[in-house]
């Protein structure tokens, strides 16, 4: 079946340095959406690319969306402790969204 | 979140015994899903709904139920089958519409088996 697969599970950053956490399917999705998860929280919807090559940016965040439409990042310039938390990718099959396993980001102060 | 709520937010479930998870909606979001999450991972899709009356299994509904009787809610049953009921488990709706529509998440409900 359909899978999304996310890296690194973790990372671990100093307060300041950039992040960044990659999203690949083993098929070609229609679009992608990346939730964020605080510790102890729910997910929260970030955004949404639906288009090949698409490029968001939300601030500090910039959201990729691969030409292939198969592949997709999240880049973070500067960490903030704010920034702490859970980054899952989510593509669409036919009536369900699959998650990826989620990269788990730790600010080191 | 705002339009989605979960209860109890922690649950106690002795050995044996059947809970049951309320998640209640005032989006009116057609489709309704119900994920697991165990500590440090991803989150797993338990059952879903599309539509009153119908749902469908997810990747892991071994020891669970759930009902659709009203578009509003859809409880779920965690049952004495489940072996490992300990997680925390998020319930989430999503309007349906050309594109994907993206996820609401409730608050969620963590269970811990005494």
């Amino acid at each position: 079946g359909q899978q999304v697969m996310q890296i690194p599970q973790y990372q671990h950053v100093q307060e300041g340095e950039d992040f960044t956490t990659y999203c690949n399917s083993s098929t070609t999705l229609s679009n992608i959406q990346w939730y964020k998860q605080r510790p102890g929280g729910h997910p929260v919807f970030l955004i949404q690319l639906v288009k090949s090559g698409e490029v968001k940016k939300q601030k500090r965040l910039t959201f990729q969306f691969g030409e292939a439409k198969k592949n997709s990042s999240l880049h973070i310039t500067a960490t903030q402790t704010t920034d702490v938390g859970t980054y899952f990718c989510a593509g669409p099959p036919d009536d369900k969204i699959i998650f990826g396993k989620g990269t788990r980001l730790h600010i080191l102060p | 979140d705002g339009g989605i709520t979960q209860s109890p937010k922690y649950l106690f479930r002795k050995e044996g015994q059947n809970v049951t998870l309320s998640c209640e909606q005032n989006l009116n979001h057609d489709a309704m899903y119900w994920y697991r999450q165990d500590p440090g991972q991803g989150l797993r899709l338990i059952y879903y709904s599309q539509i009153v009356n119908d749902f469908q299994k997810g990747d892991i509904a071994e020891g669970y139920s759930v009902s659709r009787e009203k578009k509003e809610s859809f409880p779920l049953t965690v049952t004495s089958a489940q072996k490992n009921p300990t997680a925390f488990y998020l319930c989430a709706t999503q309007r349906k519409g050309a594109y994907q529509e993206t996820q609401y998440f409730g608050p969620g409900t963590r269970l811990l088996v005494l």
